[in-house]
């Protein structure tokens, strides 16, 4: 298996859905991110998750909503989107959070609103 | 102000030729870390390389090189004998103290390997 898969890969969605985007990583690490990769944008940190506990929420709309039941798996629920948060969303996992430990990354999820 | 400046957006080259990203930073910490990464085209971005600031010694791994400067705050990746495998965009990230180890991303360079 892949160290960190995310799914689904590919997701459209209109702005009055509620839909989730899945994470799960295989590596026995302690700590989980959600980012957000627009267009000619620098990669975003929305939420960091370390032993399960959120350490980070760099200012992201309460339209998107994250969960962590565990230390491999890492939601982020959408609802009430805009077309500006099209983008693609990665999950990252590292060995523990800050101490410039590497980051595995998933393929991503692809999201689309119309 | 960017921390992180990768002011190449794009770059052309053929197969086999040699290939430099440039990566400009900017920190106040004397201890910090950079971090080069891949991203091919199914999404997932894949380590390269991390450096700490004490060391600026130049790293070599196979066809890749990182060329470490403290005096013009650069971090640059080359790649030679460039391949098609080797299209990707590059990101060069930063984490430091004061952002408490969080990697800040450069804007990234897309390459692409021409046969």
């Amino acid at each position: 298996e892949t160290g960190v898969t995310q799914t689904p890969r590919h997701l459209v969605m209109g702005m009055t859905n509620k839909k989730s985007l899945k994470c799960e990583q295989h590596l026995g690490h302690n700590a989980m991110y959600w980012y957000k990769q627009s267009a000619k944008k620098p990669l975003e940190l929305m939420f960091v998750y370390s032993l399960e506990e959120r350490v980070e929420n760099n200012s992201v709309p309460s339209r998107f909503s994250p969960e962590c039941p565990n230390s491999s798996h890492l939601f982020l629920h959408l609802h009430t989107l805009q077309p500006e948060d099209s983008a693609l969303y990665l999950c990252a996992s590292s060995q523990a959070r800050g101490a410039a430990g590497e980051l595995f990354f998933g393929e991503g999820s692809r999201l689309t609103v119309l | 102000a960017q921390k992180v400046t990768q002011a190449q957006t794009e770059i052309s080259v053929v197969e086999k030729e040699d290939v430099t990203l440039d990566c400009v930073y900017e920190t106040r910490d004397t201890t910090y870390y950079l971090f080069w990464y891949k991203q091919p085209p199914s999404g997932e971005l894949v380590f390269l390389i991390r450096r700490n600031s004490f060391d600026e010694q130049n790293e070599i791994s196979g066809r890749y090189s990182w060329n470490f400067q403290k005096s013009t705050s650069s971090f640059n990746f080359t790649i030679t004998a460039s391949q098609v495998v080797d299209s990707a965009v590059y990101f060069c990230a930063l984490s430091e103290v004061d952002s408490n180890y969080q990697l800040i991303w450069g804007a990234g360079t897309k390459l692409i390997i021409k046969p």
